[in-house]
């Protein structure tokens, strides 16, 4: 099960602004450990979107950027594209002693093209 | 360039072993923490195991405590994943991935190998 929580899915025209929350808690995003994103285009593998709360690895364009404020973080993606149709995962790290897992992922969301 | 390369994945019966291995290139493996991460069919993405560079320290994800254990070869640049007591559930896609040091991301990805456990 997912300590990370994200919203199933979100869609929005080719140009529009969407945005991909992602919910955790005091013992991952809220005790200040940074979020990763990830994006899964069909058939292949995850591929490093932003590191460090809001950083884009060389490559990655600036249409995508991201935030954390709390337990919280949130991915957006300005001028919408075509090919940015692919499932997003955030990811973090969690220090809660009963939990299962030390590196987190959220429960991915699928965004969709109009 | 980096490059992870999987292998040994395929079908296996409930309750039967496997190894899984994951070549690595273009870094130098042995300053790398390594990890396992698993996505059944149609799922979200689940941490499976990390091998810090050294080898010395392996921690894992719960479900697969005292089934799976992680290893590596630094003078191979391999890293490993053997899987014991095999269930349903184990089913899925393995990616090994590549940790950037200190941050806890994945900055590299293998293309996956699928194992798939069924009678």
């Amino acid at each position: 099960q997912s300590v990370l929580t994200q919203p199933p899915s979100v869609s929005g025209a080719p140009g529009q602004r969407v945005t991909i929350s992602c919910t955790g808690s005091s013992s991952n995003i809220g005790a200040g450990y940074n979020v990763h994103w990830y994006q899964q285009l069909p058939g292949t593998a995850p591929k490093l979107l932003i590191y460090g709360d809001n950083n884009r690895p060389s490559g990655v364009p600036d249409r995508f950027s991201g935030s954390k404020s709390g337990t919280s973080a949130s991915l957006a993606i300005t001028g919408l594209q075509a090919e940015d149709e692919a499932d997003y995962y955030c990811q973090s790290y969690d220090n809660s002693l009963s939990g299962s897992s030390r590196y987190v992922f959220g429960t991915g969301t699928k965004v969709t093209v109009l | 360039q980096v490059q992870l390369v999987e292998s040994g994945g395929g079908v296996v019966q409930p309750g039967r072993s496997l190894r899984l291995s994951c070549a690595a290139s273009g870094f130098i493996f042995s300053t790398y923490g390594m990890h396992w991460v698993r996505q059944a069919p149609g799922k979200g993405l689940e941490w499976v195991a990390v091998i810090w560079s050294d080898g010395n320290n392996k921690y894992y994800t719960d479900s697969v405590k005292g089934r799976f254990t992680v290893s590596r070869d630094n003078s191979k640049n391999t890293l490993y994943l053997q899987m014991n007591s095999l269930r349903a559930e184990d089913t899925a896609v393995y990616f090994c991935a590549r940790e950037e040091s200190g941050g806890h991301e994945f900055d590299y990805w293998g293309q996956g190998t699928l194992v798939t456990v069924s009678s």
